[in-house]
C-alpha cells in the first residue's frame, strides 16, 4: 500500500533547466494536484486534475505544466527552472475534488528543489 | 487579508497540557473543514475532518463556529510526540485554502 509516491526526494537545477517531479497513486483516486510550500507562504495549489484526461490551473501556475493520461499518474513539468521555483513540492490525492466535500488529501513526501 | 489565518505561535506547552488553536477563513460558503499535521521537513498528514457538530479523537477535538467562521483544535494532555505544526484547511466550491500553520512544541 504505497499511497502518494514522489520521486525525486531532492534535486538541484541551474537556472533555465527543465525537469519533470513525478506523482503516482495506487488508491484510485480521481483528484489529484501539485502543491508548492515555502516559509511564509504556507501551501500554494500549482494545478489539479478532477481525472484523466483533465487538468486546470491552480493558484500559482506560471512556469509549470502537468498531464494526466491515467488516473494513477500526474507527472509536473518545469520548463525553464528560474530560481524562484525553489520550493518543496507536494503532489496530493483525494477521493473526489474539494467542491465535494468531505475528503481529506494524502500527500506524497515531496521533492525539495533547488534552482541556482 | 488572507482568506484562512492562522496564529503562527508558536505555542510553547509542558507536557498534559490543554492547548487551542484557531483558525478563521473569509468565505462564508467555505463547505468542508480539516486539520492536518506537519512534522518537520514532511508531508502533511491528515489529523481530522471538522463537523459541524464538532467531533473527537481522542485527546483531540475540532469544531467548527461558521457563525463566527472559524475552526478550532483542542489538545488535551499533550504529549512530546504531539509537536509538530498543524494545518487548517477550507473547501470552498473551488477549492482548497491552506493555513500556513500554527507550529507546537511540547516539553517535558
Amino acid at each position: 500500500n504505497a499511497g502518494v509516491t514522489q520521486t525525486p526526494k531532492f534535486q538541484v537545477l541551474k537556472t533555465g533547466q527543465s525537469m519533470t517531479l513525478q506523482c503516482a497513486q495506487d488508491m484510485n483516486h480521481e483528484y489529484m494536484s501539485w502543491y508548492r510550500q515555502d516559509p511564509g507562504m504556507g501551501l500554494r495549489l500549482i494545478h489539479y486534475s478532477v481525472g484523466a484526461g483533465i487538468t486546470d490551473q491552480g493558484e500559482v501556475p506560471n512556469g509549470y505544466n502537468v498531464s494526466r493520461s491515467t488516473t494513477e499518474d500526474f507527472p509536473l513539468r518545469l520548463l525553464s527552472a528560474a530560481p524562484s521555483q525553489t520550493s518543496v513540492y507536494f503532489c496530493a490525492s483525494s477521493y473526489s475534488p474539494p467542491y465535494a466535500g468531505g475528503y481529506g488529501y494524502t500527500f506524497g513526501s515531496g521533492t525539495r528543489l533547488t534552482v541556482v | 487579508r488572507k482568506e484562512v489565518e492562522q496564529d503562527p505561535g508558536p505555542f510553547n506547552v509542558p507536557e498534559g497540557a490543554t492547548v487551542a488553536f484557531n483558525c478563521t477563513y473569509s468565505n462564508s460558503a467555505s463547505q468542508s473543514f480539516f486539520w492536518y499535521r506537519q512534522d518537520c521537513r514532511k508531508e502533511p498528514k491528515l489529523l481530522m475532518s471538522v463537523y459541524s457538530s464538532g467531533n473527537e479523537d481522542g485527546r483531540f477535538t475540532a469544531q467548527l463556529n461558521r457563525a463566527s467562521q472559524y475552526i478550532s483544535l483542542l489538545i488535551r494532555d499533550s504529549k512530546l510526540s504531539d509537536s509538530a505544526t498543524y494545518l487548517c484547511v477550507v473547501n470552498d466550491a473551488g477549492k482548497s485554502t491552506f493555513g500556513d500553520g500554527t507550529t507546537l512544541t511540547v516539553k517535558p
